[in-house]
This record gives C-alpha cells, structure tokens and sequence, in this order.
C-alpha cells in the first residue's frame, strides 16, 4: 500500500547549526505535503506545507523542498535551537475526496546545547 | 493562525466506562474535523473523518459503535470512547480544516487511561 516514511528516526544536531530531516512518499499521485513539529504530549504544529506544483518553499527559519522524481520532502531548520528539539512528522495529502493525511513515522530532533 | 482546543487534556477511567472527549475550533468555523489516535513512540494513525450535520466515515478497522462521534456544530466534535478497555488507553488528538484543501490544524490532544 502507498505509505510515507521517514529515512532517519533520531537526529541529533548542534546548537546553531542547520538540520536536514527527509521522507521519503511513495504515492506519485499525492499533491500536497505538510510537515508538522511534535512536542513531548502535546498536538502536532503545523510548520510549513507545499503543493506538488512547487520545489522549494521558504518560512521563518525552515526551508521544504520537494523532489517529485524520485519522491523525496525534506525539511530544513537553519541556526537551530533548543527549542526546536521535538519529533517531526511529513504527512501526504492521500485521498483528494476526502483530502485525508498519511503520516510518517516521524523524526526525533535534538539539539545539543 | 487557527486555535483548537480539547477537553479534557488528560482522564484517567475504570474498565467498562464510557468517556466523551471534546474538540473545538475557537477562531474559525470547521466543515471538517478528524480524529487521530497515537500510541507511545509511534505516528498518528487516523480513526475517523466527520464533516458537520453528517455521519462521520472511519477507517478500517475502526469500531464506530465503540467509537461515536458527533459534528453538531461548525466549532464542536465530540468522540465517545464506549465500554473502554486498557487497551484504548491513548492520545487522542483532534484537528480541524475550514474547508475544502485547507490546512488540518491540531488541537493538544487528550491522554485516556484505562484501569
């Protein structure tokens, strides 16, 4: 079955450097994707989404880029901070009647002080 | 941004009891409200879609007479966890969409324990 998946599920990064976390999606057909930031017992945050007719789209200190080839999202967090320690997800948009989420497994980020 | 709430944030019940969790959107109007349910260390896994004044549409797998959930209003979803069992000790994790594409956005969940 389509399913979306993430490649690491621990990433440890310095304080202050930038962060690179991946997913990989299989379904070719899926046109939006949404990264969300997941604190220790609360809701996930949404960050930032893209639509499949983009490559690259840029917030606050987090960059998404889209590679439609060969199915990969990554998120980037430029200068991080303690406070971005936190599990990250990618979800798909799988089911256009219903627009339904798929969630990956998820990416543990901890920044080192 | 797009505030949605739960509650109650955490309930602690005996085997056997029902438990109605609450979810609502405080700054916009929700067409479409989902439930999700994520065991320690793993994704979320969706349960239920339920789109207002009509009955909601589960997931495979998913018990709707275990499971009620009711979209009465454009700001309010409950879902009823019936004849709970240890093994439905959980979070549970709402989120709400305005319309048709727009961004799910998540409430803070609500931690269910069973005894």
């Amino acid at each position: 079955g389509e399913s979306v998946g993430l490649h690491l599920p621990t990433l440890s990064v310095q304080e202050g450097d930038n962060s690179i976390i991946n997913c990989a999606y299989s379904n070719s057909a899926s046109d939006y994707f949404i990264w969300y930031k997941q604190e220790s017992g609360k809701g996930p945050q949404f960050i930032i989404d893209i639509r499949s007719n983009m490559d690259k789209r840029q917030g606050q200190r987090v960059t998404v880029l889209l590679n439609k080839t060969v199915k990969h999202l990554s998120l980037q967090i430029a200068a991080t901070q303690p406070g971005d320690s936190a599990v990250y997800f990618c979800a798909e948009n799988s089911d256009f009647g219903n627009e339904k989420l798929t969630f990956g497994t998820g990416t543990r980020l901890t920044i080192i002080p | 941004g797009a505030v949605v709430s739960q509650h109650p944030s955490r309930v602690i019940c005996k085997s056997g009891t029902s438990v109605k969790i609450e979810c609502r959107s405080l700054d916009f109007q929700a067409t479409t409200m989902f439930w999700y349910r994520q065991f320690p260390k793993q994704s979320l896994m969706l349960m239920a879609t339920s789109n207002e004044g009509s009955k909601a549409t589960y997931e495979q797998g998913v018990e709707k007479d275990k499971f009620l959930i009711n979209h009465a209003s454009l700001t309010l979803s409950t879902l009823t966890v019936t004849s709970a069992h240890p093994e439905d000790s959980s979070f549970y994790i709402c989120s709400a969409r305005r319309g048709h594409r727009e961004t799910q956005y998540f409430g803070p969940g609500t931690r269910l324990l069973v005894l």
